[in-house]
């Protein structure tokens, strides 16, 4: 199975920060990835598919990048509503695999 | 928008089965898989396994294969997840999810609601 590493596990961020989440995987998966957001006690929601694509209805302040094995989510300035956990997940290859997670608070 | 709505709460003891569903409206569903992902309390996301409605074919890692059954019925649009054995470990938080599929990869675009099932003696 292909394993999936984020960090930091856990960031204190400030409203207006630019935030910046990795993920690595541990064999190569192309662009096969994608991003999600899940708010305490809600549903995951997909922000970035194919590892640069934005999702309808997500705001601009989302992108990804990267390719192969390091791809990186940024959120370019940000809002109280974005603090939240984020998870990338490959589908290069089932099983499907998520990454731990990275939690975003309120420095 | 496709909207998928997932049964209710369950409490089960160890060793029985739970079957959860999914009810997909506003949307395409037999073309599209309907996957499967649960998480435990206070941990992150672990994919199940998928179904493919319109053909019937399951993919779901080794680790589920001898304990879940992914069904769907196309005439009320709505898929089944059953999880037999049940252990503690089985407690957890279990969500259907629609997989996209653009540029070739698969992506889990709508999600239900999330189905608690807790398993204790």
């Amino acid at each position: 199975d292909i394993q999936m590493t984020q960090s930091p596990s856990s960031l204190s961020a400030s409203v207006g920060d630019r935030v910046t989440i990795t993920c690595r995987a541990s064999q190569t998966i192309g662009g096969y990835l994608n991003w999600y957001q899940q708010k305490s006690g809600k549903a995951p929601n997909l922000l970035i598919y194919a590892a640069s694509s934005l999702q309808t209805g997500v705001p601009s302040r989302f992108s990804g990048s990267g390719s192969g094995t390091e791809f990186t989510l940024t959120i370019s300035s940000l809002q109280p509503e974005d603090f939240a956990t984020y998870y990338c997940q490959q589908s290069s290859t089932t099983p499907f695999t998520f990454g731990p997670g990275t939690k975003v608070h309120v420095k | 928008q496709l909207r998928l709505v997932q049964s209710g709460a369950e409490v089960k003891k160890p060793g029985s089965s739970v079957k959860v569903s999914c009810t997909a409206s506003g949307g395409t569903f037999s073309s599209d898989a309907i996957n499967w992902v649960r998480q435990a309390p206070g941990h992150g996301l672990e994919w199940m396994g998928g179904i493919i409605p319109v053909f019937g074919r399951v993919n779901f890692p080794q680790k589920f294969q001898d304990r879940v059954t992914m069904t769907a019925d196309e005439s009320t649009t709505t898929a089944y997840m059953e999880l037999s054995s049940l252990r503690s470990e089985d407690t957890a938080v279990y969500y259907c999810a629609r997989g996209k599929t653009i540029f070739g990869v698969v992506h889990l675009d709508s999600w239900g609601q999330g189905t608690l099932v807790t398993v204790s003696s």
